[in-house]
């Protein structure tokens, strides 16, 4: 079955630091990737994408690396900020799924001044 | 452009009545899909729309629960007899196709069943 699995949090960094979130994957066939993110107060929005293998999917100084050895997908930012602040979310989609997506559980952000 | 939209934001009912959600996806958007997202869980994929047919409605926690669409535009999600354990955020979401395309969420409709 499809499915996705996520670093559990919440994770509380300092401003500057290095950010990863481990994200993992099972799926049958060849599935697209994602990372939602929902900041306080709003709806989730997608963050970044990438759906094929070795692609890498950017946004916001954020960067994905679709694995397909690994089956990951772990989300990084060099430098996080108190605007990071937010629950990120990782997501597949794959053909065999009939066309739902597949979250992961969310990670908590919280970075601090 | 106007985003996803669902009413109400806010629902509190009683254990055993019926609850109507509603979302009005992005105009153009062919998929529609229906979440929900428990406290301290993620998300639960309950049903989807490709147009106003619904593939696969094995995500539907129980029989109490059901969702239509219709013109290829609004949804209502439904659910009977509404229990505690129902309480949660429904969030609903369109894109342009199914698959691979992004995915637009809505602010979400907070259910809260006394």
């Amino acid at each position: 079955g499809n499915s996705v699995t996520q670093m559990e949090g919440p994770v509380t960094l300092s401003e500057e630091a290095f950010l990863t979130i481990n994200c993992t994957y099972t799926a049958t066939g060849y599935p697209s990737l994602f990372w939602y993110v929902q900041y306080p107060g709003e709806g989730l929005q997608l963050l970044l994408k990438a759906t094929k293998a070795d692609d890498k999917g950017s946004n916001k100084g954020f960067e994905a690396t679709y694995r397909k050895e690994t089956t990951s997908f772990h989300l990084e930012k060099g430098s996080v900020q108190v605007s990071d602040s937010a629950v990120y979310f990782c997501a597949l989609s794959a053909p065999s799924g009939g066309n739902q997506f597949y979250f992961g559980t969310g990670t908590s952000l919280t970075v601090i001044p | 452009g106007a985003g996803v939209s669902q009413s109400p934001s806010n629902k509190v009912t009683e254990k055993g009545k019926d609850v109507e959600l509603r979302c009005d996806p992005i105009s153009g958007h062919t998929a529609l899909y229906w979440y929900r997202q428990s406290l301290g869980q993620g998300l639960e994929f309950l049903i989807y729309f490709q147009g106003n047919s619904a593939p696969d409605k094995s995500g539907l926690p129980s029989d109490r629960f059901s969702a239509e669409r219709t013109g290829g535009s609004v949804s209502t999600l439904t659910i009977q007899r509404t229990q505690q354990e129902d309480s949660a955020v429904y969030l609903c979401a369109s894109s342009l196709q199914t698959n691979t395309y992004e995915q637009y969420f809505g602010p979400g409709t907070r259910l809260t069943v006394t």
